[in-house]
């Protein structure tokens, strides 16, 4: 069956742009989760969306990002005037519950 | 404050041994435990789960083992394989929520 899917697979964009990432979960899955891993770091927490509960924002790093889920769909992670250290692969999960299967992830450079 | 430990960084193994790769965590809420296998430039990929009520799950070439009281886990992989070579992360939720990871073991097998 399909697996989680992020687009784009790769984005470069200089500094002080917005950036949009799109994650389509696998279907059925209630919970969605965004990740990021810059280099040489470990996977960090970003946001949770449960159902119709408010969704857990404890690990944005800061109000230049926001995420939106439509629904038990797709999702969107919005970084607005990107910095350098926003440089990451971010990383879209889905699951029923306890279990996360991993999209491919979207590669941010920002220049 | 890392929550979730992987104090080896990297493990090599002939082909066809045992890998055991090693988890410590501190939070003694965490009750389901999650390992992941990534390969670079792709998403994690779920291997093998347990619930904190367990001591032992085994799926195929793959066994974790929870020692609750000593707050460790591991996962064995018997026989090991050279497409084993990746990096793998141990990872740990709260009533699934998000996931804490380990910062990753990387796993050489050599044929």
């Amino acid at each position: 069956g399909a697996g989680v899917s992020q687009s784009p697979s790769n984005k470069v964009t200089e500094k002080g742009k917005d950036v949009e990432l799109r994650c389509d979960p696998i279907s059925g899955h209630t919970a969605l989760y965004w990740y990021r891993q810059r280099l040489g770091q470990g996977l960090e927490f970003l946001i949770y969306f449960q159902g119709n509960s408010a969704p857990d924002k404890s690990g944005l790093p800061s109000d230049r990002f926001s995420a939106e889920r439509t629904g038990e769909s797709v999702s969107t992670l919005t970084i607005q005037r990107t910095q350098q250290e926003d440089s990451a692969v971010y990383l879209c999960a889905s699951g029923p519950t306890h279990e996360q299967y991993f999209g491919p992830g979207t590669r941010l450079t920002v220049t | 404050d890392q929550q979730v430990k992987q104090n080896s960084p990297s493990l090599s193994v002939q082909e066809g041994r045992i890998s055991i790769l090693n988890c410590d965590y501190t939070n003694s809420m965490f009750d389901y435990f999650l390992w992941y296998k990534k390969y670079p430039a792709e998403g994690p990929t779920f291997l093998i789960s347990i619930s904190s009520i367990k001591d032992k799950n085994e799926d195929g070439r793959f066994t974790v083992f929870l020692n609750k009281s000593a707050k460790h886990l591991s996962l064995h992989i018997v026989p090991s394989q050279p497409g084993d070579s990746a990096v793998y992360f141990c990872a740990a939720t709260i009533a699934g929520n998000m996931l804490t990871f380990g910062g990753g073991t990387r796993l050489m097998v050599k044929p």
